[in-house]
């Protein structure tokens, strides 16, 4: 089974600032999906962004950009000018391009936002 | 669309008690999934329906566990004899075909 490494429990950021999360895979598929969700406290999951392996070009979502690794089975999410609203918990995603749907997902980081 | 619903929000159960949850998906996702997270952790796959055929089902599911999707609409996950160890948040998530899956806003189960 595939499995997700977010190495950071807990991150840090001054409002405006750029923050970095990590996030490692294992898998020996060559066709799979990478995620990260955001889950505000108390509120339910939303997508941030999302790449597909196949593409080698980094995803990018207005203040969200991801730097894909694929060779290192790396998948970190860069947050810029970071706003109040960004804290939450973060969770990377794994799914198989064609063995199965399940979305296997690391343990996340909590993200701190500071004025 | 509308969003992934989910209810109830809250249950609190005793132990040994029946309990079921509903899920509406976002109209017209053929396919929908069933997670659990517990505090502290990611969410852990539960089992997924494409239309009202269920596809696959995770070693978590134990016999006490059953999930249905009837007409491919809606869906309802009930534990029989709820323990304390069931006690988690139970996402429901949907989407099309192969696509992005949108999470619902979960039922927080609690057993006594």
């Amino acid at each position: 089974a595939q499995t997700v490494t977010q190495s950071q429990p807990e991150m840090s950021v001054q409002e405006a600032e750029t923050v970095t999360l990590s996030c490692t895979y294992d898998t020996s598929e060559s066709d799979y999906y990478l995620f990260w969700y955001k889950q505000p406290p108390s509120r339910q999951m939303i997508l941030v962004i999302r790449q597909e392996a196949y593409k080698q070009q980094n995803a990018t979502e207005n203040r969200f950009s991801v730097n894909f690794q694929k060779a290192a089975k790396s998948f970190s999410l860069k947050i810029s000018d970071s706003q109040l609203g960004d804290a939450a918990m973060y969770f990377c995603a794994y799914r198989s391009g064609n063995s199965g749907y399940a979305l296997n997902f690391g343990k996340g980081t909590s993200l701190l936002v500071t004025p | 669309d509308t969003g992934v619903s989910q209810d109830p929000r809250h249950k609190i159960t005793k132990r040994g008690q029946n309990v079921t949850f509903r899920c509406d998906p976002i109209s017209e996702h053929n396919r929908l999934y069933w997670y659990r997270q517990t505090l502290g952790q990611g969410p852990e796959f539960l089992t997924y329906f494409q239309n009202e055929a269920q596809l696959e089902k995770s070693r978590l599911l134990s016999d006490r566990f059953s999930a249905e999707r009837p007409k491919g609409s809606f869906s309802t996950l009930e534990i029989q004899r709820t323990e304390q160890g069931d006690s988690a948040m139970y996402l429901c998530a949907s989407s099309r075909s192969t696509d992005t899956q949108y999470f619902g806003p979960g039922t927080r189960l609690t057993v006594l």
